[in-house]
């Protein structure tokens, strides 16, 4: 059983599209990450998220954190083939103090064509 | 360049041998973490290391063997794997512990492992 599933796991697009990602979950996080990772690389964090409701933006991306803190979503306008990647979001998804497990999601693979 | 140097990038190895993956950070950050990517599975947590003391072991197989000399240093070492052991090893770093204050995770590159 997965405890954060992202979906689509797949996603082929056109340039200048716009898409989103989704990571959902049963359980409440404390904070949830979203990272990109290119072929041959290891993942770049994105963005954390912490409170509940909060957008962030970075500048075709926006990030959702849903008021319950259980789901994500991960938007970008206009997307380039720079963007191609695996998508990957990350929580903590114990409340207190017991840090360090952080637990990813599945992935979503994304292909932007010029 | 994010900070952390893994070696070696690509490491292909019999069921019978021993070898070691390296990871080290430049950042100044005081948690260290390996994980292991499989395709089509999430990434799993393996060892997290904190000030060089051993915090948590996900229920990994003692064929692993994890080393943290000093909080810029950790090895993984090899022996006796199996070809499902084929993967590719990230190790990470932190400020902090993972989902908590500066809990952010600066990647390497990965170590490509093939058992044969």
């Amino acid at each position: 059983t997965q405890l954060l599933e992202q979906s689509p796991q797949f996603l082929s697009i056109q340039e200048g599209e716009n898409l989103t990602v989704y990571c959902n979950s049963s359980s409440v996080f404390s904070s949830l990450q979203w990272y990109r990772q290119e072929p041959g690389e290891g993942p770049v964090l994105l963005v954390t998220v912490v409170t509940g409701g909060e957008v962030k933006k970075l500048k075709r991306l926006t990030f959702q954190f849903g008021d319950a803190r259980k789901d994500s979503s991960l938007h970008i306008t206009a997307a380039q083939p720079g963007d191609t990647g695996l998508y990957l979001c990350a929580g903590d998804l114990v409340v207190g103090t017991s840090y360090g497990k952080l637990t990813f999601g599945q992935g979503t693979i994304l292909t932007v064509h010029p | 360049e994010t900070g952390v140097t893994q070696t070696p990038r690509h490491l292909v190895m019999g069921m019978t041998n021993k070898k070691s993956l390296k990871c080290e950070q430049h950042l100044g950050h005081n948690a260290m973490y390996w994980y292991k990517q499989s395709a089509k599975k999430p990434l799993e947590l393996m060892f997290v290391y904190n000030f060089k003391e051993q915090t948590e072991n996900n229920s990994v197989p003692s064929r692993f063997s994890p080393e943290c000399p000093n909080s810029s240093h950790l090895f993984l070492h090899l022996h006796t794997l199996q070809p499902e052991d084929s993967a590719l090893y990230l190790c990470a770093s932190s400020l902090g512990l993972a989902g908590g204050p500066g809990g952010e995770l600066f990647f390497g590159e990965g170590s490509r492992l093939t058992v044969l």
